[in-house]
């Protein structure tokens, strides 16, 4: 079956723009997460959804925010984009995320801000 | 969360066991010990979870001391495409799908 489907694999933009990106899970999954990878930080949770509610979130300034539709694919937005949001931005998509329903990533969004 | 310290680099030889550790010493009764490794450039995958009893698939070996503070992923025969950052993560039950990855240890596997 396909994998989690992450789009766009690259993207450029200038710092006080907004952006958006997309992540469709695995069919059939319903929870999706969000996290950023950095050189520095490392990978760092952003936010999880689950059957269209978040029900984690991460230590994030709330220009970072998310959404799920019905259909589990989810999106997440960041709003006046600064040079250090430029990142690996990963989703990952289980069946419901507890225990057993392992997580499956994808291959991230390379946001560049500059 | 619990706290996860591995070391942050190690090298196997190609065909040799590779036994990455991990300390958590201030695990809780109810963590589960969860490892994932990510390839250059790619995203994070699932190898092997446990609670307090070792584990086996077909990718690892978990060993998980009687204490839980630490365990061991063991791949039993590393191959060069086997170099990766492995992470060990410890998580509760009840969390979703929230994992907190640490630095994770840089295996390189050497022909």
């Amino acid at each position: 079956k396909a994998g989690v489907t992450q789009t766009p694999r690259y993207l450029i933009k200038t710092r006080g723009q907004q952006v958006t990106l997309s992540c469709s899970p695995i069919s059939g999954h319903r929870s999706v997460s969000w996290y950023q990878q950095t050189p520095g930080q490392g990978l760092q949770f952003l936010f999880e959804y689950f059957s269209e509610t978040q029900r984690n979130k991460g230590n994030f300034p709330g220009r970072f925010s998310g959404r799920q539709f019905s259909n589990s694919r989810s999106e997440m937005n960041v709003s006046t984009l600064e040079l250090g949001d430029s990142a690996l931005y990963l989703c990952a998509s289980s069946f419901n995320g507890a225990i057993g329903t392992e997580a499956f990533f994808g291959q991230g969004t390379r946001l560049t801000v500059v | 969360d619990a706290k996860t310290t591995q070391p942050p680099s190690m090298d196997c030889a190609e065909g040799r066991a590779a036994n990455l550790p991990c300390n958590h010493s201030t695990i809780s009764g109810n963590e589960y010990v969860y490892w994932y490794r990510q390839i250059h450039s790619q995203g994070p995958q699932y190898i092997i979870h446990g609670l307090k009893n070792n584990e086996t698939n077909e990718m690892a070996s978990l060993i998980i001391t009687e204490d839980r503070k630490s365990s061991t992923l063991i791949l039993p025969h590393a191959t060069l495409r086997d170099t990766a950052v492995y992470y060990c993560i410890v998580r509760v039950y009840n969390q979703g799908g929230k994992l907190i990855f640490g630095q994770g240890t840089e295996l390189s596997v050497k022909p």
